[in-house]
């Protein structure tokens, strides 16, 4: 089975921008969640999805959204960036959800915001 | 508030002797705890996972052990190879938290040849 994909893999904004992440899952995982990985903050998680639908969300300000789409690939989108929105945005896929399915990670986007 | 604690930000260890990467937690609704790796400029792999109703579970060369009174938990890596060197990740979640690990902030390993 191929593995989580993620698109592109670096990207490099201005500030003010918006910029959309990509995300596809593993085959018959209906679950995405997307983390933000910092030097200082480390992991952290921003939203899960499931079935087409917000089930959670981390504690990141409006301007960090997403969606997921009928074939369970997910978009995340960040408007109005800013310079501490650099950052390694990975998503991970897991079958339902559940908190005892294992999560599988993709190799991430990396953002650089000037 | 950390609710995860990897209090070792990295550990050296020759080549073929064990590596013990140590984990704390707070959280006590925490039910459930996984170790990843994580190689530079790639996602976190997917190691091994514990159940908070096991004190112990094994993969060939890796072995997670949970103490629940110490909420603590450590991942044993015997013997250690150099291909091992990495970071490693614990991470903890618990029913109805849906698709939201909690990770720890890592620890570098380094295996010496």
């Amino acid at each position: 089975k191929a593995g989580v994909t993620q698109t592109p893999r670096y990207l490099i904004k201005t500030r003010g921008q918006q910029v959309t992440l990509s995300c596809s899952p593993i085959s018959g995982h209906r679950s995405v969640s997307w983390y933000q990985q910092t030097p200082g903050q480390g992991l952290q998680f921003l939203f899960e999805y499931f079935s087409e639908t917000q089930r959670n969300k981390g504690n990141f300000p409006g301007r960090f959204s997403g969606r997921q789409f009928s074939n369970s690939r997910s978009e995340m989108n960040v408007s109005t960036l800013e310079l501490g929105d650099s950052a390694l945005y990975l998503c991970a896929s897991s079958l339902e959800g559940h908190h005892t399915d294992t999560q599988y990670f993709g190799p991430g986007t990396r953002l650089t915001v000037l | 508030d950390q609710q995860v604690k990897q209090n070792s930000p990295s550990l050296s260890v020759q080549e073929g002797r064990i590596s013990i990467l140590n984990c704390d937690y707070t959280n006590s609704m925490f039910d459930y705890f996984l170790w990843y790796k994580k190689y530079p400029a790639e996602g976190p792999t997917f190691l091994i996972s514990i159940s908070s109703i096991k004190d112990k579970n094994e993969d060939g060369r890796f072995t997670v052990f949970l103490n629940k009174s110490a909420k603590h938990l450590s991942l044993h890596i015997v013997p250690s190879q150099p291909g091992d060197s990495a970071v490693y990740f614990c991470a903890a979640n618990y029913g109805g938290s849906q698709g939201n690990l909690i990770f720890g902030k890592g620890t570098k390993l380094s295996v010496k040849p």
